[in-house]
């Protein structure tokens, strides 16, 4: 079965650093989403990315992230300058179809901001 | 807005008793619902899915769920439940006319005994 890889599986870094989160979309699919999950916290909606555009983000995606489809296989979100209360669990996920036919999740990339 | 309700945070059983988790939503239009499963260690992996006809939808590994629109809910059910079912379990909406994006309650940890 086609899987959505996430890469690293678990990062570590100093608050004030930036980090990217590398996500390898199912081949065919066309949608791209980041989720986060804060420990204990549900888990929340960040992005959607269509035809090289974000097609809608919510109210925590700000002006210190970002996404990209560099090379049409990958997808990144990068966290410019990272804060302690960035540590959470990101998910990626894409779907072949707007999403609401269920999407494919990745299996995460826990990241911790010291 | 869309919003997701799960009101048993931790459930823990014995093997062979019959589950239902419960799950209601808010949202004043037609919806799309799903619940999801995450295992320990692993990515978010879809269940089942509601988009509309028969409210008793069945998913994988022997659970349903019912759409019940007068209650707002969409409980998740198992007749019988097995060592293996031990997993966090999500609720998610999307509401058609609300954006591609899910909408995920809080979660339930499920503990299956032997």
């Amino acid at each position: 079965e086609p899987e959505v890889t996430q890469t690293p599986s678990h990062q570590v870094t100093q608050m004030g650093q930036e980090v990217i989160l590398r996500c390898v979309p199912i081949s065919n699919h066309l949608y791209f989403y980041w989720y986060r999950q804060i420990l204990g916290q549900k888990v929340e909606f960040l992005v959607s990315f269509y035809n090289n555009e974000i097609s809608e983000k919510s109210e925590i995606f700000d002006d210190q992230f970002s996404v990209e489809r560099p090379d049409g296989s990958n997808f990144t979100l990068k966290i410019r300058s990272t804060k302690l209360e960035d540590s959470a669990m990101y998910f990626c996920a894409s779907s072949a179809v707007r999403g609401n036919y269920g999407y494919t999740f990745g299996s995460g990339t826990r990241l911790t901001v010291v | 807005a869309q919003s997701v309700s799960q009101h048993n945070h931790h459930v823990i059983l014995s093997e062979a008793a019959s589950l239902e988790l419960g799950c209601n939503y808010s949202y004043g239009g037609t919806v799309n619902l799903f619940w999801y499963v995450q295992y320990p260690g692993q990515h978010l992996q879809l269940l089942l899915k509601y988009f509309s006809g028969d409210p008793l939808v069945k998913g994988i590994k022997g659970f349903e769920a019912e759409f019940i629109k007068s209650k707002f809910s969409f409980n998740l059910r198992k007749p019988s439940v097995q060592w293996s079912d031990t997993a966090e379990y999500f609720c998610a909406v999307n509401g058609k006319g609300g954006g591609n994006k899910l909408t995920f309650g809080t979660g339930t940890q499920l503990k299956v005994e032997l």
